[in-house]
């Protein structure tokens, strides 16, 4: 089936360095690749999505490239703010699976001040 | 814009009890609604997709008899958990998927935290 493996967490870092969150899926099909963002209390909401490969995806400073050779879909930002301090979910889905959005186990970014 | 409302919240009830959530989609025809559980380990499990008027296919490890699920329009879900356990807490997460978008997306409501005393 359907698997999303994306960096272990927590990752702490300083107001104003760059973030990278690695995520590799597996699947036999075409999918498309999400990247969700979870705040604390609230559920999940859609960062980007990416339907084709080799496109890249971004919305608030993060970006991500479909890469199908790598099978890779990682997030990065150049400079993170307190307020990106969240957990991070990569996610697929997979129109021959009936669109099931398949998530990674999440990533928790602390950003300090 | 397209939202999705859940709702209780909150839950505490006692073991062996049933808890019902719902789940509105506002903004947007929610043809596929999926239901996932997200537990204190913070791992996203689907329990089912429910689309209307199709079957709900659920995922190995669930079962309509345990979870229950009512998607009677394009705007409305619902899903019991009966007979609560320990094991059942966690976030309870409806995500509904927009007509005639076929890239998978999920708008997701808040959540029915579970908590099983």
């Amino acid at each position: 089936g359907d698997s999303v493996t994306q960096t272990e967490g927590p990752v702490t870092l300083s107001e104003g360095t760059s973030l990278t969150v690695n995520c590799s899926y597996e699947t036999k099909q075409y999918p498309t690749l999400f990247w969700y963002v979870q705040y604390p209390g609230e559920g999940p909401q859609l960062l980007f999505k990416v339907p084709k490969a080799n496109e890249k995806g971004s919305n608030r400073g993060f970006e991500a490239t479909y890469n199908k050779e790598a099978t890779s879909f990682h997030l990065q930002k150049a400079s993170v703010q307190e307020s990106d301090s969240a957990v991070y979910y990569c996610a697929l889905s997979d129109l021959s699976a009936g669109n099931k959005l398949t998530f990674g186990i999440g990533t928790r970014v602390l950003v300090r001040p | 814009g397209a939202l999705v409302y859940q709702y209780p919240r909150r839950t505490i009830c006692k073991s062996g009890t049933s808890m019902r959530m719902e789940c509105q989609a506002v903004g947007f025809q929610a043809t596929s609604v999926a239901w996932y559980r997200q537990s204190p380990q913070k791992t996203f499990e689907l329990i089912a997709l429910s689309t209307v008027n199709s079957a709900i296919k659920y995922e190995q490890n669930f079962t309509q008899e345990k979870f229950p699920i009512s998607h009677p329009n394009l705007s409305f879900s619902s899903m019991t958990v009966l007979n609560a356990y320990l094991e059942d807490r966690g976030l309870y997460l409806c995500g509904a998927r927009d007509w005639g978008a076929n890239t998978g997306q999920l708008y997701f409501g808040e959540g029915s935290k579970l908590t099983v005393l």
